[in-house]
């Protein structure tokens, strides 16, 4: 059975511009995590989705983070303007009951 | 506020030396604590779930407990292979929401 996979593995971009960052989580999986870790700090989670449905986004940081999940299936993260701040690893994770993780997409912003 | 506190920040054993990680937590109803396993460059690995004081769980050198207020992760004569980061996280039960909240994790290096 394939895991969690996420799109691309690396991304560099300047300040200002866009990225959008893609999960495609675990077949039959309802539930849909993002989660967060920048540089020496812990993994924080973003939002959850049940379905195509936003169950939690209380860890969404601010508006210039938008996440979508058509039809329930793979997830996007768009991230519009990026700041500096955003640089990090993103975590996508998929359960019916435990979370389990993609490999992650590690984002530089410059 | 959830809390998650993981001690040591890094450990370093020789092959063999048994040891325990810590995870102190803090949360308003407790719905699951999970420790999963990290290993550069790569997203964690899902190790093992607790929901109740008393309960444990064992597979291969690992074998993780759990208290009202911590968990322990022991490694019984460990490998070079279970270097990694180990990274404990609690799932609140209160607002019925899923998320987890996570550790800053423990560095474990075995050497041979």
């Amino acid at each position: 059975e394939a895991g969690v996979t996420q799109f691309p593995s690396h991304s560099v971009i300047e300040k200002g511009q866009t990225v959008t960052l893609r999960c495609d989580p675990i077949s039959g999986h309802d539930n849909l995590y993002w989660y967060r870790r920048v540089m020496g700090k812990e993994i924080k989670f973003l939002l959850h989705f049940v379905k195509e449905s936003k169950q939690d986004e209380s860890g969404m940081p601010n508006n210039r983070f938008l996440a979508e999940r058509t039809g329930g299936t793979y997830s996007t993260l768009k991230v519009q303007p990026a700041e500096l701040e955003d640089s990090g690893v993103y975590f996508c994770a998929s359960s019916q009951e435990t979370q389990y993780f993609g490999p992650g997409t590690r984002l530089l912003v410059l | 506020e959830d809390q998650v506190t993981q001690s040591p920040e890094a450990l370093r054993l020789q092959e063999g030396e048994s040891s325990s990680l810590n995870c102190s937590y803090t949360v308003s109803g407790l719905r699951g604590l999970f420790w999963y396993r990290q290993d550069p460059g790569k997203g964690p690995e899902f190790l093992f779930t607790l929901y109740s004081a008393g309960e444990e769980k064992e597979k291969e050198r690992l074998k993780a407990t759990l208290t009202k207020k911590e968990s322990f992760l022991h490694i019984t004569a460990p490998k070079p292979e279970d270097s990694a980061t180990y990274l404990c996280a609690v799932q609140a039960q209160d607002t019925g929401f899923q998320k987890l909240v996570f550790g800053t994790g423990t560095r474990l290096l075995v050497s041979p």
